[in-house]
C-alpha cells in the first residue's frame, strides 16, 4: 500500500462522540486526500491537503475536519459522530507534481456509528 | 454537475475472453483519465492514466481507449485470467487535486 498505513483499521463508536481517523505516509508526498467509499457512491472526497497546515474541502466536507501539522500524519475528525458517517474511510497520497497525478491509497478504516 | 457513469451490473466474463469495461462521463472537460483496481477490503490500485490528446494506451493485457467527443472510456482485460476479479473505478481529473471517482464495475472471471 505504498507507505501509508491508517490507524485505527476498524472502529465501532456511538452516535455523539468524536472520532479521529489518521493517515500517516513514508513516502514525503506533498498532497494527501481523505475519501469515503460507501455503496452506489464510489469514493466522494472530504478533504485534502496540500502542505503542512495547508487544507481544503472536498465533495462532502460537513460533519468533518482535518489537521496536518506534519508532512507524513494527515488527521481525519469526525466532530459529533452520526450513522450516516458509517462508512469505509480511505487515505490517499499524491506527489502534486503536474496535472495528472496518480493517488496511492492506504488500506482503509472501517467505521460503524451506532 | 459532474457525473461519471460505470456499468452498474457485475460483469461476468469467461477466462481467455476479453472484458471490457465502459466509463461515461457529463459535465465535465476532464485533462486526464485514470483507472484503478480495487480488491475487497483493500484501497484502490492505480492501473493506467490517458490524458485528453491521447487516444489509446496499452500496459500488458490492459488496453485503455479515451474518446472525448462521445465522452467515453472502455477499459479492456485481454485474455483474462480469474485473478483479473476485483472491481475496476474510473477517475477523471483536471488538476492533481481535483479527481472524481465512479462507483466501479465489479468484474468476475470464471474458470
Amino acid at each position: 500500500d505504498a507507505g501509508i498505513t491508517q490507524s485505527p483499521r476498524h472502529k465501532v463508536t456511538e452516535t455523539g462522540t468524536p472520532v479521529t481517523l489518521r493517515c500517516h505516509q513514508t513516502e514525503n508526498h506533498r498532497y494527501m486526500y481523505w475519501y469515503r467509499q460507501d455503496p452506489g457512491h464510489g469514493l466522494r472526497l472530504i478533504h485534502y491537503s496540500y502542505g503542512v497546515k495547508d487544507t481544503d474541502k472536498g465533495e462532502v466536507s460537513d460533519g468533518y475536519s482535518v489537521s496536518r501539522s506534519k508532512t507524513e500524519d494527515f488527521l481525519l475528525t469526525l466532530e459529533s459522530a452520526t450513522s450516516s458517517q458509517t462508512s469505509v474511510y480511505f487515505c490517499a497520497i499524491s506527489e502534486g507534481r503536474g496535472r495528472a497525478d496518480t493517488q496511492y491509497f492506504g488500506p482503509g478504516t472501517r467505521l460503524t456509528v451506532l | 454537475s459532474q457525473k461519471i457513469e460505470q456499468n452498474s451490473e457485475a460483469l461476468n466474463i469467461q477466462e481467455g475472453k476479453t472484458a471490457t469495461l465502459t466509463c461515461n462521463y457529463t459535465n465535465y472537460s476532464p485533462a486526464y483519465l485514470q483507472w484503478y483496481r480495487q480488491d475487497p477490503g483493500r484501497g484502490p490500485v492505480f492501473l493506467l492514466l490517458i490524458r485528453e490528446n491521447e487516444k489509446e494506451k496499452r500496459k500488458e493485457r490492459l488496453k485503455v481507449t479515451f474518446d472525448t467527443t462521445l465522452k467515453q472510456s472502455l477499459f479492456h482485460i485481454t485474455a483474462s485470467q480469474p485473478a483479473d476479479s476485483a472491481t475496476y473505478l474510473c477517475a477523471l481529473g483536471s488538476s492533481a487535486s481535483k479527481i472524481i471517482f465512479g462507483s466501479g464495475t465489479r468484474l468476475s472471471i470464471r474458470p
